[in-house]
């Protein structure tokens, strides 16, 4: 059983640019989840989506950012116009559902962009 | 709003001696709580998770970890510590209340050395 796929794994870009990052959720997966790592931190909360819908975009920055899943394919986080600041490691994570024992989220290895 | 503490940013143990890594959370409602490993440049781990039942949870590898809501804290525990055990571990806590969301909320992680 696959687990969350991400790609690419790392990308680079320059300022003004478009980056985009793609996640592949676990098999039988349908929720799916975005975070920030920025070098030496934790993580931070970003967009958490299902099929076709944003659940709650509470953490994605107001402008240059958008996140979908699409009823097929991989989900997509798109940073528009990147700066140096959105340098960070981008992870996903995906769950079975939101309660009790299927609540655990599962995370990729992660797309490392770097803004020159 | 939720929060996560590691007050220890790095914890060195010899190989073979017990390993502790503590963990405070802070949230309105009642808590789900997880513990999560990463490896230099991959993406998270799942180590083990509090969601009701027990106070003490069995996990991955052999680590283990306690809920004490007296004091708001879920310790994670190995009694024997091994090399390969050295990475960075994240505590996270996302609150059962479904107006709180699913997104999880870490800490800035704890480095764990485990020399030989």
């Amino acid at each position: 059983n696959a687990g969350v796929m991400q790609n690419p794994r790392h990308l680079v870009r320059r300022r003004g640019q478009e980056a985009r990052l793609r996640c592949s959720p676990m098999k039988g997966h349908s929720h799916v989840y975005w975070y920030r790592q920025l070098p030496e931190e934790g993580l931070k909360f970003m967009v958490y989506l299902q099929k076709e819908n944003i659940i709650d975009e509470s953490g994605m920055p107001k402008e240059r950012f958008s996140a979908e899943f699409p009823k097929e394919g991989p989900s997509i986080l798109r940073i528009q116009q990147v700066v140096r600041g959105d340098s960070a490691a981008y992870f996903c994570a995906s769950s079975q559902g939101t309660g009790g024992l299927g609540n655990t989220q599962y995370f990729g290895p992660g797309t490392r962009l770097t803004v020159l | 709003a939720q929060s996560v503490a590691q007050p220890e940013d790095q914890v060195n143990v010899a190989e073979g001696n017990p390993l502790t890594v503590k963990c405070t959370y802070s949230v309105s409602g009642n808590p789900y709580l997880f513990w999560y490993v990463q490896y230099p440049n991959r993406g998270l781990q799942f180590l083990l998770k509090y969601i009701t039942g027990d106070n003490l949870v069995k996990g991955s590898y052999g680590f283990e970890a306690e809920f004490n809501k007296s004091q708001t804290s879920f310790h994670l525990k190995k009694p024997s510590a091994l090399v390969s055990d050295s990475a960075l571990y994240f505590c996270a806590v996302r609150d059962m209340e479904r107006a709180a969301g699913n997104k999880l909320t870490f800490g800035g992680g704890t480095r764990v050395l485990v020399k030989p």
